[in-house]
């Protein structure tokens, strides 16, 4: 089945800096790539996604990167604020049948003022 | 819209005692819809996804099953609960294709 590996599992950064998150998968049929935020004691809430025929997806301050050849996915978010400070996963699934989600295991992201 | 709800928001069970945990959704048809667990400061673990009415795919053998009896509504079951059964239980929706909605979760302490 498919396998996700998810570095760093902690990363602090100074508010106004940029942090980057990168995943990478084992299952080359994989092609939707979500990413969650998980804030404290709370649920995990979607914040951006890609899919395998695009390269490059961009909200505002954060946006996802896609290289299908080295099966490697990342999450880059610009101008830190201290409310992105949580738990980000990232996520990979074959879409069709069942849509089953292997989740990476998350990296906790501090935001120092 | 679509909404998702789950209950209850917390529970606290003896070790060996029964549990349901139920989940609902709203405002879409046939969806998938999933279980995971994450134990404290872990990562998601998916324990059962559901693909139509009846039709339950079990991830992880375990004490725990699961039930869809409507289309929208899918539970969580165990017989006699362990300690190690305890932590945060999510349910979760997507469309086909799609990213997951989340329920709120049930924090399960065994004890």
């Amino acid at each position: 089945g498919e396998n996700v590996e998810q570095h760093p599992s902690t990363l602090s950064v100074q508010e106004g800096d940029s942090a980057v998150i990168k995943c990478t998968y084992s299952d080359s049929a994989s092609n939707y790539f979500p990413w969650y935020k998980q804030e404290l004691g709370k649920r995990p809430q979607l914040i951006i996604d890609i899919r395998s025929n695009v390269g490059e997806k961009k909200d505002q301050r954060i946006a996802v990167t896609l290289n299908k050849t080295a099966k490697h996915f990342s999450l880059h978010i610009t101008e830190t604020q201290p409310e992105d400070s949580a738990v980000y996963f990232c996520a990979a699934s074959i879409t069709g049948g069942g849509n089953k989600l292997t989740f990476g295991t998350g990296t906790q992201l501090k935001v120092e003022l | 819209s679509q909404t998702i709800h789950q209950w209850p928001a917390t529970l606290v069970q003896p070790v060996g005692s029964p549990l349901s945990l139920e989940c609902t959704v709203e405002g879409t048809s046939n969806p998938n819809l999933y279980w995971y667990r994450q134990a404290a400061g872990r990562g998601l673990q998916l324990l059962f996804y559901s693909v139509g009415i009846g039709q339950i795919s079990s991830e992880v053998p375990q004490n725990l099953s699961a039930s869809r009896p409507q289309d929208r509504q899918f539970i969580l079951s165990s017989k006699k609960l362990l300690l190690s059964d305890s932590g945060f239980y999510l349910c979760a929706w997507s469309p086909q294709g799609g990213g997951y909605t989340f329920g709120s979760g049930t924090r399960l302490t065994v004890v």
